[in-house]
């Protein structure tokens, strides 16, 4: 089984800053790592697919990039919805597994 | 605007078996996967197992001695059973839809609400 850690498991930073989160895997996943981002009591919303494929309707400011066992999730300026956790998922190999998740809060 | 409905028991007692079920409304049923995710209270999501429309099935090797997933196509929804469950098992679980060939096919871009299972005696 693939283990995904994220790092840090929680971010403190302001509206307008720019937040970068890391997901680092046991072994290599090519390029097949997506990014969630979860608010509080909801589902998780599927960002990026892929490393670095938006998915449909997420805005510009969400990126992601990587390759192999290191991967980065990138939003360029915080907007005050984007306080919430963050779960990384491989798709290289199955059981599907995601990261533990980095808690992005207001600071 | 497809939508993901759940229902199921939420409170059980150890031993006895998960059922939920999941309904899919506005949207087709064929040509995507299906799965099942976990997430015990103030934790991580778990993947539980997937299932498609021909009836190709994978399943948490964690699970999959206990779990069964099944899809009924004439009422589009699809069916998770746990048997045997412990404290272990409470979490909120979800379904999701993959999305499309091509493109976010293993990766799930329509979620259900959730349905909170509580195991407790």
């Amino acid at each position: 089984e693939i283990v995904l850690t994220q790092s840090p498991a929680t971010m403190s930073l302001s509206p307008g800053e720019r937040a970068t989160l890391s997901c680092r895997a046991s072994q290599s996943v090519s390029s097949y790592l997506g990014w969630y981002q979860q608010p509080p009591g909801q589902a998780p919303r599927l960002l990026i697919y892929d490393a670095s494929n938006r998915a449909t309707g997420i805005p510009a400011r969400f990126s992601g990039s990587g390759s192999g066992t290191d991967f980065t999730l990138t939003i360029s300026s915080l907007e005050p919805e984007d306080f919430a956790v963050y779960y990384c998922q491989q798709r290289s190999s199955w059981p599907r597994t995601f990261g533990q998740g980095t808690k992005l809060e207001i600071k | 605007q497809v939508q993901l409905q759940q229902w199921g028991a939420g409170l059980l007692k150890p031993s006895e078996t998960l059922s939920l079920t999941c309904a899919v409304y506005g949207g087709s049923f064929s040509g995507y996967y299906w799965s099942w995710i976990r997430q015990p209270p103030g934790k991580g999501l778990e993947w539980i197992g997937e299932i498609n429309h021909s009836g190709t099935i994978n399943y948490n090797a964690s699970l999959k001695s206990r779990t069964i997933i099944s899809l009924d196509t004439s009422k589009n929804q699809l069916s998770l059973n746990l048997d045997s469950v412990t404290a272990a098992d409470t979490a909120v679980y979800y379904c999701a839809r993959h999305g499309v060939r091509g493109f976010s096919y293993w990766y799930f871009d329509l979620w259900g609400r959730g349905t909170l299972v509580t195991v407790s005696s």
